[in-house]
Parts: C-alpha cells; structure tokens; sequence
C-alpha cells in the first residue's frame, strides 16, 4: 500500500522555468491537497480539491496552478519560476467519513530549489 | 476561520526527561485538533487526534495531548523523551465537518543525551 507518492523527490530550476509536481494516492480520497513547508513559516496552504476535476485556492496560490483529471492524481505546476518558490512541497490527502475528520495522510516531499 | 499558534519554536531537553510542547488554537466553531510529526527529511505522520469524547487522547510512540476547551488549548506531552523523538512537532485544526487544516508554525524538539 503506497499511500501518497510524490514526484520528483528533488528538482532544480532556473529562473523562468517551468515544472509540474505529480501527486498520486492509491487510498480512494476524495480530498487532496498541496502545501508549501518553509522555515519558521509551517505548512501554508497552495491549492485543494474536494474532489475529481475540482480545484480551489489556498492560502498561497499566487505563481501555481493544479488540476485534478483523475481522482488518484493532483499536479501542481509553476509556468515560470521564481527564487521565492525554493521550498520544500508537500501533497496530502484525505478522507471524510460520517462527517469526522481523520487527517491527512502526507507524501514525502519535493525539494524545489529555484536559482 | 482558524489559527493555531505554537508557542515554543524549539524545545531541547535531556533524554529521559518528560517533554510538554504547547499548542494554542483560535475558532469561532468547534474544532478537530490534530498533532504531526516530522522526523528529518521525511513527510508528516500523524500522531494523534481528537475528534470528539474524553479530552485526554493517547497517540502512537507514548505521545499524549489534552484538548482543554476552555483554555483553547492543545498541548503534546510526553512522560519520558528517547533520542528517536528528536523531530518537529505539528499542531493543526480544522472546523468541524470540515476538511481543511490549518498548520501551526511547528516546535523543534531536540532531545540531548
């Protein structure tokens, strides 16, 4: 059971480039998730989606953009990135059952580094 | 909406030595609370949550919180610390019968031989 599988584990771009972060669970959530972990910061919310072909903002969704075509995989891309997107990136998620939350279950991570 | 502060940014105690990590949340509705971990260059696990029912709730590695509602507090405790729990410590909300959690800026627990 692969849970939540993140890729790729470690990415370095230019300035102006443009990626994607594939995000891929085999649990059957419903809900997904992509934060963005930096020091002192915690985990800030970039987009979500509740549910296949649904997406939302979050609390920092300026410079990415997400899709949802398939229930198992959430992307994020950036078109072109920026030095202040450097920053570890963490997909999530999870399940709603009788009306209780409980929890997210997190990837591993992505290490972005934008020089 | 939600907010969670955690008060302490880093922790360091001696081995052995009972830890209390603090986590203080803000909601106009009631909450689920939740703790994470994170070991070094890993994801989040979850500790424990509570939900609803008896304030005191037990989590995996001896962990344990106490949801106070009237102190609108949520705080991590653990009677005896090992060298393994060095990592950083999450605390997060959500609304109830919501899906969403808010995160809390994290506490460094640095555990000293």
């Amino acid at each position: 059971n692969a849970g939540v599988t993140q890729t790729p584990k470690f990415r370095v771009l230019k300035t102006g480039q443009s990626m994607t972060l594939l995000c891929a669970q085999d649990m059957n959530h419903e809900y997904m998730y992509w934060y963005r972990q930096d020091p002192g910061m915690g985990l800030r919310l970039i987009h979500y989606s509740v549910g296949e072909g649904t997406t939302a903002k979050g609390e920092v969704p300026d410079g990415y953009n997400v899709s949802r075509l398939k229930k198992q995989n959430f992307l994020l891309g950036l078109e072109s990135a920026a030095p202040s997107q450097t920053s570890v990136y963490f997909c999530a998620s999870s399940l709603m059952y009788g009306g209780e939350n409980y929890g997210y279950t997190f990837g591993s991570g992505t290490r972005l580094t934008v020089v | 909406a939600q907010s969670v502060t955690q008060l302490d940014s880093q922790v360091p105690v001696f081995e052995e030595a009972p830890v209390e990590l603090r986590c203080n949340y803000s909601s106009s509705v009631s909450v689920y609370l939740f703790w994470y971990v994170q070991y070094p260059n890993q994801g989040l696990q979850l500790l424990l949550k509570y939900l609803s029912g008896s304030t005191l709730v037990k989590g995996i590695n001896g962990f344990e919180a106490e949801f106070n509602k009237s102190q609108t507090s949520f705080h991590l405790r653990k009677p005896s610390v090992h060298i393994s729990d060095t990592a950083e410590y999450f605390c997060a909300v959500s609304a109830l019968l919501a899906q969403k959690l808010v995160f809390g800026q994290g506490t460094r627990l640095t555990i000293n031989p």
